[in-house]
């Protein structure tokens, strides 16, 4: 199975900031990640899917970037309404594996 | 709207069985793959199973492979899962997921709330 490796597992952040949250797959993946928000006991959020397309309704705020097997999630200008778990997930294969998490805090 | 609404968990000993429901509301599963996928309390996200539009592409993570059983009834507009030889490391959300796709990709773009399954004796 792919493993998937995000960090940090936790940021503190005010907002208006822009934050960074990386993941590391195993092997290559191509571009075939997706992104995930998820806030306490909600449902995850697609965000983002094909390493850098915005899902329907996204702000801008939010994209994604690749480089190799480096994926990064970026937030502009962090709101409140941003505050929660970030996750990757890899679509190159079945089974299809998540990272353990990050959570962004409010500093 | 698309509307996943997850049903069936609940509190249940090691080495028996469970039953999820995932009904589907805003469109027709007829079209999309279907996923389920859970979450251990404080640990990441899992995916569990899944099945293509016409069951012809099913796949299970090894951890539950062999204990558990996706299905769907496209004219009920339900997904399924069967839980079998539960463990306690089963213990965790369930969440029913649609895919952007009739395939098999691996992207799921709607899900449900989630159904707390707990195993313990």
């Amino acid at each position: 199975d792919i493993q998937m490796t995000q960090s940090p597992s936790s940021l503190s952040a005010s907002v208006g900031d822009r934050v960074t949250i990386t993941c590391r797959a195993s092997q290559s993946i191509s571009r075939y990640i997706n992104w995930y928000q998820q806030k306490p006991g909600k449902a995850p959020k697609f965000l983002i899917y094909a390493a850098s397309s915005l899902q329907s309704g996204v702000p801008s705020r939010f994209s994604g970037n690749v480089s190799g097997t480096e994926f990064t999630l970026t937030i502009n200008n962090l709101q409140p309404e941003d505050f929660a778990t970030y996750s990757c997930q890899q679509s190159y294969i079945s089974p299809w594996t998540f990272g353990q998490g990050t959570k962004v805090e409010i500093k | 709207e698309v509307q996943l609404v997850e049903s069936g968990g609940g509190w249940v000993q090691p080495g028996r069985s469970l039953r999820l429901s995932c009904a589907a509301s805003g469109f027709s599963i007829d079209d999309y793959g279907m996923h389920w996928v859970r979450q251990a309390p404080g640990k990441g996200l899992e995916w569990v199973a899944g099945s293509s539009w016409n069951s012809d592409d099913i796949g299970y993570a090894g951890s539950v492979k062999g204990r558990f059983n996706i299905s769907r009834d496209n004219a009920k507009n339900s997904v399924y899962l069967e839980l079998n030889s539960l463990r306690v490391e089963d213990t965790a959300i369930y969440y029913c997921a649609k895919e952007t796709s009739s395939g098999w990709k691996g992207d799921f773009d709607y899900w449900g709330q989630g159904t707390l399954v707990t195993v313990t004796s």
